[in-house]
């Protein structure tokens, strides 16, 4: 079993949907959590930075991380065509990152 | 301010030939990883840098991978002799270090190996 599952999709929404991605880990000495988003042939690029239980918005984006339930969601508001890329989520044990597999998100205009 | 720049953005190579990445991390930052991302899948650590000392080193495949950051700063990863499982994408990201530390990336190197 992985650490860190995360369905891959793909996912597609139309455009102005509200999205949610998810991400379940196994191991509860997982301190930090972030979502990063992947376009086509770029590198990752981080979205949200989170290390406690709750909320944290930026903008369309909100984080949620419940450490209970060893479970974390990035929901997206008003989705637009440009938000069309990978999510990954990942987190962070001692100076070790580990990462899912990544969900493919289409939003369709 | 420059981001983590990697290059060869592309790079097909024969098997059984060698091949060299070369990562800039962003300036003054300590950390620097270098990322093996197969199509579909998470980044999975090779190597992590603390400063000019590799300090996790377990995922690279001693064989045929070697790695340095002379000088703590830029790095280069090297594979001999490539084989065909190897062709993926190579991503280094650095970052400052700490417990809030936060990676960026680079674009990735693009292996092709036939």
């Amino acid at each position: 079993q992985k650490e860190v599952e995360q369905d891959p999709g793909p996912l597609s929404v139309p455009e102005g949907a509200i999205v949610s991605l998810n991400c379940t880990y196994s191991n509860s000495a997982f301190q930090y959590f972030m979502w990063y988003r992947q376009y086509s042939r770029k590198g990752p690029e981080l979205l949200m930075y989170t290390y406690s239980s709750g909320n944290k918005e930026d903008g369309r984006f909100t984080a949620q991380v419940d450490k209970s339930s060893k479970y974390i969601s990035l929901f997206i508001r008003d989705s637009q065509p440009s938000d069309s890329a990978t999510y990954l989520c990942a987190m962070k044990r001692g100076n070790q990152f580990y990462f899912g597999t990544g969900t493919s998100l289409t939003v369709i205009p | 301010e420059a981001g983590v720049v990697q290059s060869p953005r592309y790079k097909i190579i024969e098997k059984k030939q060698p091949v060299a990445f070369w990562c800039n991390p962003i300036s003054g930052h300590n950390t620097l990883y270098w990322y093996l991302q197969n199509l579909g899948q998470g980044p999975e650590l090779l190597i992590r840098y603390e400063n000019e000392e590799a300090v996790d080193d377990s995922q690279l495949p001693k064989d045929r991978f070697s790695a340095e950051r002379l000088k703590g700063v830029d790095s280069t990863l090297k594979i001999q002799p490539a084989e065909l499982g190897d062709s993926a994408v190579y991503l280094c990201a650095s970052s400052l270090g700490g417990s809030l530390d936060e990676q960026y990336f680079g674009p990735g190197t693009r292996l092709t190996v036939t």
